[in-house]
């Protein structure tokens, strides 16, 4: 049991679709992240939220609008979307920000036609 | 910045056997965190073992072990037995010490480990 869930697992989408990926942590940790997964890509850090303040934005497009209502939960807003955005997208905790082990949630995979 | 690289993109053992996945970064720090994770089909990524830098002895987690090399900037995974559910894709990844603006993780691409019944 990972303790981090997030939902959904699968997502289809249009380009002109609004849709939302939803994150929770049952951790008690104070630190969410999300990560874009692409194939044969590195893992990219889109964004990091400590004590729900985001502290790290990572150039990423507008189109990705990020909320951190509460340290257990974190959502990743989704509009107007490009086929080049497909890919997984991984959320992760830790107890701290500066904490140096996260554990990840299973992921949502995002297909954008 | 600091680079992660995983020069296999694909390995396999037979069950019971030991396999020993590569892993070089570069970094001018000399205090860091390096981490394996697992990430199964599930997609779940499951963290496997981690070294800090200042420590001499290599860390090990029953099955899994890491042989880290400082000077070398090499941190390799061996895992022994290889178990049917050691199949899956795994990362290294790198976190620098210094607290102030270096707390993200940097991955590597990845090495696909197939376990052959």
């Amino acid at each position: 049991e990972t303790g981090v869930t997030q939902t959904p697992r699968h997502l289809v989408m249009g380009m002109t679709n609004k849709k939302s990926l939803k994150c929770e942590q049952h951790l008690g940790h104070n630190a969410m992240y999300w990560y874009k997964q692409s194939a044969k890509k590195p893992l990219e850090l889109m964004f990091v939220y400590s004590l729900e303040e985001r502290v790290e934005n990572n150039s990423v497009p507008s189109r990705f609008s990020p909320e951190c209502p509460n340290s257990s939960h974190l959502f990743l807003h989704l509009h107007t979307l490009q086929p080049e955005d497909s890919a997984l997208y991984l959320c992760a905790s830790s107890q701290e920000w500066r904490e140096n082990t996260q554990y990840f949630g299973p992921g949502t995979r995002l297909t954008v036609l | 910045a600091q680079t992660v690289t995983q020069s296999q993109p694909e390995m396999s053992v037979q069950e019971a056997e030991t396999v020993t996945l590569s892993c070089t970064y570069d970094t001018s720090e000399s205090d860091y965190y390096l981490f394996w994770y697992k990430q199964p089909p599930s997609r779940q990524m499951i963290l496997v073992i981690r070294q800090e830098a200042y420590k001499q002895q290599n860390a090990t987690e029953n099955r899994f072990s890491v042989n880290f090399q400082k000077a070398a900037k090499s941190f390799s995974l061996k895992i022994s037995d290889s178990q049917l559910g050691d199949a899956a894709m795994y990362f290294c990844a790198y976190r620098s010490a210094t607290n102030f603006g270096n707390e993200k993780l940097t991955f590597g691409t990845g090495t696909r480990l197939t376990i052959i019944p």
